[in-house]
């Protein structure tokens, strides 16, 4: 079946504990990207990448890493995790970047105390 | 700079009755235009998009959007709402054949179809 995965589904850390949320999607995609989804805000992209090797920052990349060493996996990497980073977090990947719809993962709800 | 809003949080129809979800984008250029569902605990599914072409789109579950230049419009349609459409409905958009540019998604209007 060809989905978006997202690992874990419900995560709650402390302020200042590095995280690591894994995606994985397993239809071949060149393009997949990272948002957070806040009441009233709609989604907002944190980073996204075009291929292997090549990320970008969306609108909201403060606080966030992420690394795109194989085609099929883009994790998020919250270094040292606040607060203000509570929030439901949304992997989506698409064929090629554009005019392709995204694919969407099932979303990590993450809480920082 | 690109931007999408959908004027109202909430809609609220009858189970039978037509339904309207609206967006108007703003953009340089040309738009790429989608509409995403959002079922509860989930993450969002594509219902349609416009990207160039026939003013009137047609995606799944019976949804249509369309699309009006003049007015910088994309408003969701469906003839007949069922109970079963309640959810959350975003509205995204990005300049079109523009490399590396971002997918702007609106706050989202919630759909609420009563029995």
């Amino acid at each position: 079946e060809a989905q978006v995965t997202q690992n874990p589904r419900y995560l709650i850390t402390v302020t200042g504990k590095k995280l690591t949320v894994t995606c994985s999607q397993n239809m071949n995609h060149e393009y997949m990207s990272w948002y957070r989804q806040d009441p009233g805000l709609g989604l907002r992209q944190i980073y996204y990448s075009m291929n292997v090797e090549v990320t970008d920052k969306g609108d909201v990349p403060e606080g966030y890493k992420v690394s795109r060493k194989e085609k099929r996996n883009f994790p998020l990497i919250l270094e040292s995790p606040s607060p203000n980073q509570t929030s439901l977090y949304f992997c989506a990947s698409s064929l090629v970047e554009g005019r392709l719809e995204q694919y969407f993962g099932p979303g990590t709800r993450l809480t920082v105390t | 700079a690109q931007s999408v809003a959908q004027p109202e949080d909430q809609v609220n129809v009858a189970e039978g009755n037509p339904l309207t979800v609206k967006c108007t984008y703003s953009v340089s250029g040309n738009p790429y235009l989608f509409w995403y569902v959002q079922y509860p605990n989930r993450g969002l599914q594509f219902l349609l998009k416009y990207i160039t072409g026939d003013n009137l789109v047609k995606g799944s579950y019976g949804f249509e959007a369309e699309f009006n230049k003049s007015q910088t419009s994309f408003h969701l349609k469906k003839p007949s709402a069922l109970v079963s459409d309640s959810a959350l409905y975003f509205c995204a958009v990005r300049e079109g054949n523009q490399a590396g540019t971002a997918l702007i998604f609106g706050k989202g209007t919630t759909l609420s179809v009563s029995s």
